[in-house]
């Protein structure tokens, strides 16, 4: 089992819809999460970081966490074309502080 | 504020030569992380640095080597290159546990 999971995609939604990502994890004891945007051919960008459980919004971005399922989303609202891009989910494991384990990323394009 | 700057952006070697990555982190950030990205595998940690100390370290040959110095810049180091190490280089710099800022990286062809 791989220690971050989420669906490659890509994911399409029309403009102006909410697109729903996912990742799953694996060690339970996980304390940090985040979800990083990567255009093509760019280095990829800190969108949100989440460490408890429940929601936590920011602009069109809201992030979820339960831990006891052990996943993490990301909803973005009002998908606008400039959203196009690979959504990477990340976790620092508890057994590696010091250390971010990435998902493979979820390829999003927002239809005009 | 400066970002994190990486150094060379393009590299082309060949087979069994030895390439060194450079890294100038945000100012006041002393964690140092290094990754390396491709189409197959994605995002591979490879090792991370505080404070000239590495803290962690990714499933690599030894052939991948880091250092960071006193000022908190970093390098990286690849030995006897393989045309398996073609990639791009990434280096993340960070600030306590609130996620990395990534520098543009080094794509690094071997040939």
């Amino acid at each position: 089992q791989k220690e971050v999971e989420q669906n490659s995609g890509p994911l399409s939604v029309p403009e102006g819809a909410i697109a729903s990502l996912n990742c799953t994890y694996s060690d339970r004891g996980s304390q940090s999460f985040f979800w990083y945007r990567q255009y093509s051919g760019k280095s990829p960008e800190l969108i949100m970081f989440i460490y408890s459980n429940g929601d936590k919004e920011d602009g069109r971005f809201t992030a979820q966490l339960n831990k006891a399922s052990q996943y993490v989303s990301l909803l973005i609202r009002d998908s606008q074309p400039s959203d196009s891009a690979t959504y990477l989910c990340a976790v620092t494991p508890q057994t590696s502080y010091d250390k971010v384990i990435f998902g493979p990323g979820t390829s999003l394009s927002v239809i005009p | 504020k400066a970002g994190v700057t990486q150094t060379p952006r393009y590299l082309i070697k060949t087979r069994g030569q030895q390439v060194t990555l450079s890294c100038s982190p945000i100012s006041g950030h002393r964690s140092v992380s290094w990754y390396q990205q491709t189409p197959g595998q994605g995002l591979q940690f490879l090792f991370e640095y505080f404070s000239e100390t590495q803290r962690n370290k990714g499933n690599f040959p030894g052939r991948f080597s880091g250092r960071q110095f006193s000022n908190s810049r970093s390098e990286m180091n690849v030995s006897t290159l393989e045309l398996g190490d073609s990639a791009l280089y990434l280096c993340a710099s960070s600030y306590g546990a609130q996620g990395y800022t990534f520098g543009s990286g080094t794509r690094l062809t071997v040939v």
